[in-house]
């Protein structure tokens, strides 16, 4: 595609539900990275694949966040038993890969948990 | 880890006058720093990047200058315009083999009174 694909642009659930976020990357980008932007923060790295293959998923949060990713493409974020303090703009990003530092941003997903 | 701070928060400038944003980070391996520039509800673009070999770069009215030494780099925005209100966050990425992972500085809302 032209850019960096997420949905949906928002998501507003209950505590404890959880969530699924989508992430599109640009064709033939084969590194794909996960964000998580709170208001008033910086960018926290969650976790980053090449290919399918996450080298780190260290930068997860806690054990309820989980990331695929399949045929090289498209990732899922996903978030069970959702919290208050999960409330975040999550933003997905992808570049050429791991060497080419240049990331594109998607728009994001907003995140709330009631 | 990496860390990265950045520091101001908030400024405000008149257009026309400068902007100086400024970095530090930790890792003394780090060898790539970009800077990404957040519009109000859109998403982070890439504006400019230095890598450790140099020592600036400049794009028009932008800039960077690192001082490896010191570990800390710094943005330019000369003659300043109301439409480079944003937020800026600086990055920097580990220089250890398999690296990948840019840490962002918390950013800064930058806002050109015209």
């Amino acid at each position: 595609g032209a850019g960096v694909s997420q949905s949906p642009s928002n998501k507003v659930t209950e505590k404890g539900k959880d969530v699924e976020l989508r992430c599109d990357p640009i064709s033939g980008h084969t590194a794909l990275y996960w964000y998580r932007q709170s208001l008033g923060q910086g960018l926290e790295f969650l976790i980053y694949f090449q290919g399918n293959s996450a080298p780190d998923k260290s930068g997860l949060p806690s054990d309820r966040f989980s990331a695929e990713r399949t045929g090289g493409s498209v990732s899922t974020l996903t978030i069970q038993r959702t919290q208050q303090e999960d409330s975040a703009v999550y933003l997905c990003a992808s570049s050429l890969g791991w060497a080419n530092e240049k990331l594109f941003f998607g728009s994001g997903t907003q995140l709330s948990v009631l | 880890g990496e860390n990265v701070e950045q520091h101001p928060s908030t400024l405000s400038v008149q257009e026309g006058d400068s902007a100086v944003i400024k970095c530090t980070y930790s890792d003394s391996a780090s060898n790539y720093f970009p800077w990404y520039k957040q519009e109000l509800g859109k998403r982070p673009q890439l504006i400019i990047d230095i890598r450790s070999n140099v020592g600036e770069k400049k794009d028009q009215r932008i800039a960077v200058t690192l001082n490896k030494t010191a570990k800390h780099f710094s943005l330019h925005i000369t003659e300043t315009q109301p439409e480079d209100s944003a937020v800026y966050f600086c990055a920097a990425r580990g220089g250890g083999a398999g690296s990948y992972q840019l840490t962002f500085g918390k950013g800064t809302k930058l806002s050109v009174i015209p």
